[in-house]
């Protein structure tokens, strides 16, 4: 069964570094999702990318991140200069269609921001 | 804005017992509703949705949930829990117009013994 991929699965950073995180979504799907789990907090909205453009950000998502698609495979969050609360599981998540079709997410990775 | 609540961060339960896992919504459009669980150290997989077909609906490991617009709730239930049930489960919320994002309730820990 396709699943969508995230690499890596912990990273530890120094506050103030940029970190890239990596996604491959399943492969004939056109929505891509990031999604993010603070320890002990809900699972929060990031942003969503279409067509290879932001369709939808929250306000948590601000000039600190961004997000592309370099290739026909990945997705990536970028963090420019991480906070120590940046510190969080963050989820890839992909969907054929948009809207309300299901978002398959992967594994998470880990990020500690020391 | 919509909304989802989750009453009870952990419920108990012994092997055999009744699931059932609450999730009230809150939406100014019809929403889309959907649960998912997440295993320890795994992404979150998804268990059912709601598209505003059948009311009640069937998912994966036996789950099932009624949508009740009236009582605005999505409740999750299992008639006999297994101890390979023990998780986290999220309730979500998006909706019809053609917003992309999950709102995710704060989540429920299934505790399951012996």
């Amino acid at each position: 069964e396709p699943e969508v991929t995230q690499t890596p699965s912990h990273q530890v950073t120094q506050m103030g570094q940029e970190v890239i995180l990596r996604c491959v979504p399943i492969s004939n799907h056109l929505y891509f999702y990031w999604y993010r789990q603070i320890l002990g907090q809900k699972v929060e909205f990031l942003v969503s990318f279409y067509n290879n453009e932001i369709s939808e950000k929250s306000e948590i998502f601000d000039d600190q991140f961004s997000v592309e698609r370099p290739d026909g495979s990945n997705f990536t969050l970028k963090i420019r200069s991480t906070k120590l609360e940046d510190s969080a599981m963050y989820f890839c998540a992909s969907s054929e269609r948009g809207a309300t079709d299901t978002q398959y997410f992967g594994p998470g990775t880990r990020l500690t921001v020391l | 804005a919509q909304s989802v609540t989750q009453l009870g961060s952990h419920v108990s339960v012994s092997e055999g017992a009744l699931v059932l896992l609450r999730c009230n919504y809150s939406s100014s459009v019809p929403p889309y509703l959907f649960w998912y669980v997440q295993y320890p150290n795994q992404g979150l997989q998804l268990l059912l949705k709601y598209t505003s077909a059948a009311t009640l609906v069937k998912g994966i490991n036996g789950f099932e949930a009624e949508f009740k617009k009236s009582e605005t709730s999505f409740h999750l239930t299992k008639p006999s829990a297994h101890m390979s049930d023990a998780a986290e489960y999220f309730c979500a919320v998006s909706d019809q117009a053609g917003f992309q994002k999950l709102v995710f309730g704060t989540g429920t820990r299934l505790l399951v013994s012996p």
